[in-house]
C-alpha cells in the first residue's frame, strides 16, 4: 500500500463544475503540500498544509490530522485548470516529501 | 509567492557530453535544495538533497559520480550530467526549502533534458 493515496486518479468535469480531489496518508506528518503540474511539466506549489484550511483564490484545501486525510477543492472550474494535481507530506519535522501518484483534471469548456 | 528559477528549460544534448543545470530561489535563501527526476506518467522521484556548503546526500541507486551536485550559496545549486547517455533523457526537477522558518518547500518548472 502506498504511504499517500490520492482519489481519483483521472477527473473529467465540465466548466463550471465543483472539484474535490482527495489525499490519504498512512504515516505521521509535518506538513502537507498540493502541487499543480501542466501538460508542459513545471510545478507551481498550491498549498503547504499542515492543520485547518487554507483558500487561494477558487482553491481550497483542507487538512484533517486526527483522520490523516486532506482534499483539494476546486470552485468554478476552468479549463485552464487542467492539469495533474500532487499530493505530498513530509513524514516528521525533517522528512523527505513523499508524493501520491497526481490525479488528473481535464475540464472542458 | 517564492519563485525557484531553473536554468535551461530544455536542453538537446549529444551522448557522451555533460550538461548543467542550474537552480536558483529568487526571493528567499535555501540551506537545503533537492533534484528530483521525473518520468513519462510517473511520479517525482528524489535523486539527492544538497545542502549548502557541505557534501549532497543521494539516494539509493542514483549515482553520485554521474549526476554532480553543487551547492555553493544558499540561492544557488547545480546538477551535472556527466556523460550523458540516451537514458538519462528525463525532466529534472529542483526544489528549494526556505531556510527562514517556514520550513516551505518550493518547486522549480523543470528541465527536459534530451540525450541524443
Amino acid at each position: 500500500k502506498n504511504e499517500v493515496e490520492q482519489s481519483p486518479q483521472n477527473l473529467t468535469a465540465q466548466e463550471g463544475e465543483f472539484i474535490t480531489i482527495n489525499c490519504s496518508y498512512s504515516v505521521g506528518i509535518s506538513a502537507l503540500h498540493w502541487l499543480q503540474q501542466h501538460p508542459g511539466g513545471g510545478i507551481v506549489s498550491l498549498f503547504m498544509l499542515s492543520s485547518g484550511k487554507k483558500k487561494h483564490g477558487r482553491l481550497i484545501a483542507t487538512i484533517n490530522i486526527q483522520e490523516k486525510h486532506s482534499s483539494l477543492h476546486i470552485t468554478a472550474s476552468h479549463p485552464r485548470d487542467s492539469a495533474v494535481y500532487i499530493c505530498a507530506v513530509r513524514p516528521g519535522s525533517q522528512g523527505n516529501l513523499i508524493f501520491g501518484k497526481g490525479t488528473k483534471l481535464s475540464v472542458k469548456p | 509567492g517564492a519563485v525557484v528559477s531553473q536554468h535551461p528549460s530544455r536542453v538537446i544534448c549529444k551522448s557522451g557530453t555533460s550538461v548543467k543545470i542550474e537552480c536558483r530561489s529568487l526571493d528567499f535563501q535555501a540551506t537545503t535544495m533537492f533534484w528530483y527526476r521525473q518520468f513519462p506518467k510517473q511520479s517525482l522521484m528524489l535523486m539527492a538533497t544538497s545542502n549548502e556548503g557541505s557534501k549532497a546526500t543521494y539516494e539509493q541507486g542514483v549515482e553520485k559520480d554521474k549526476f554532480l551536485i553543487n551547492h555553493a550559496s544558499l540561492t544557488l545549486s547545480t546538477l551535472t550530467v556527466t556523460s550523458a547517455h540516451p537514458e538519462d533523457s528525463s525532466f529534472y526537477i529542483c526544489s528549494a526549502r526556505d531556510s527562514s522558518g517556514s520550513n516551505e518547500q518550493f518547486f522549480g518548472p523543470g528541465t527536459r533534458l534530451t540525450v541524443l
